[in-house]
């Protein structure tokens, strides 16, 4: 079954410890994102990914990180959390501009972060 | 720089009556336009999408929208909702930059409908 996976699904962590959610995609897209979704602002890119080794900033990337070592796996690390990064997380996955049109994304579950 | 715009953060309809969700979108280039529904508890899934061609876009569960230009609008109608289109729906418009695909989302919509 084609998806994005997510995990953890829900966490719950202290103001400065460091934590990674993870992201992986089984098909084969080049072109991964991470969003954050708050009450009333509706979704915020933070990342994203157009290829193995390429990401770069989206709107909101102050105070996370990514990395893009494999095609297929596209993690999001909060060195240092603090409660304002208390959201919804999803990643989400396209083919990208090779498919030869702007192409839908496809999202995982979520990840429910509270930062306390 | 591209936005979108969702006026309506609820709407409130009855069961078997018309639906209307309002998006507007801001661009200095051409861009391509998308509705997503996220269910509860759920991610975001494909609606619907206006890439080119016909303006007037169609989903399998009797969604429609129309891509108007000269409005800028690209709003969600469906003429008789049921209990299960409650969710929250989202416009979004995507955009060539540096070679890449840029895509920006509107705040949302939730449809609730009453019994």
């Amino acid at each position: 079954e084609a998806q994005v996976t997510q995990n953890p699904r829900y966490l719950i962590t202290v103001t400065g410890k460091k934590l990674t959610v993870t992201c992986s995609q089984n098909m084969n897209h080049e072109y991964m994102s991470w969003y954050r979704q708050d009450p009333g602002l509706g979704l915020r890119q933070i990342y994203y990914s157009m290829n193995v080794e390429v990401t770069d900033k989206g709107d909101v990337p102050e105070g996370y990180k990514v990395s893009r070592k494999e095609k297929r796996n596209f993690p999001l690390i909060l060195e240092s959390p603090s409660p304002n990064q208390t959201s919804l997380y999803f990643c989400a996955s396209s083919i990208g501009l090779a498919g030869g049109a702007y192409n839908e994304q496809f999202f995982g579950p979520g990840t429910r972060l509270t930062v306390l | 720089a591209q936005s979108v715009t969702q006026l309506d953060s609820q709407v409130p309809v009855f069961e078997e009556a018309p639906v209307e969700l309002r998006c507007n979108y801001s661009s200095s280039v051409s861009v391509y336009l998308f509705w997503y529904v996220q269910y509860p508890n759920q991610g975001l899934q494909l609606l619907l999408k206006y890439l080119s061609g016909s303006t007037l876009v169609e989903s399998i569960n009797g969604f429609e929208a129309e891509f108007n230009k000269s409005q800028t609008s690209f709003h969600l109608r469906k003429p008789s909702v049921h209990i299960s289109d409650t969710a929250e729906y989202f416009c979004a418009v995507s955009w060539p930059s540096g070679g890449y695909q840029k895509v920006t989302f509107g705040t949302g919509t939730k449809l609730q409908v009453i019994p």
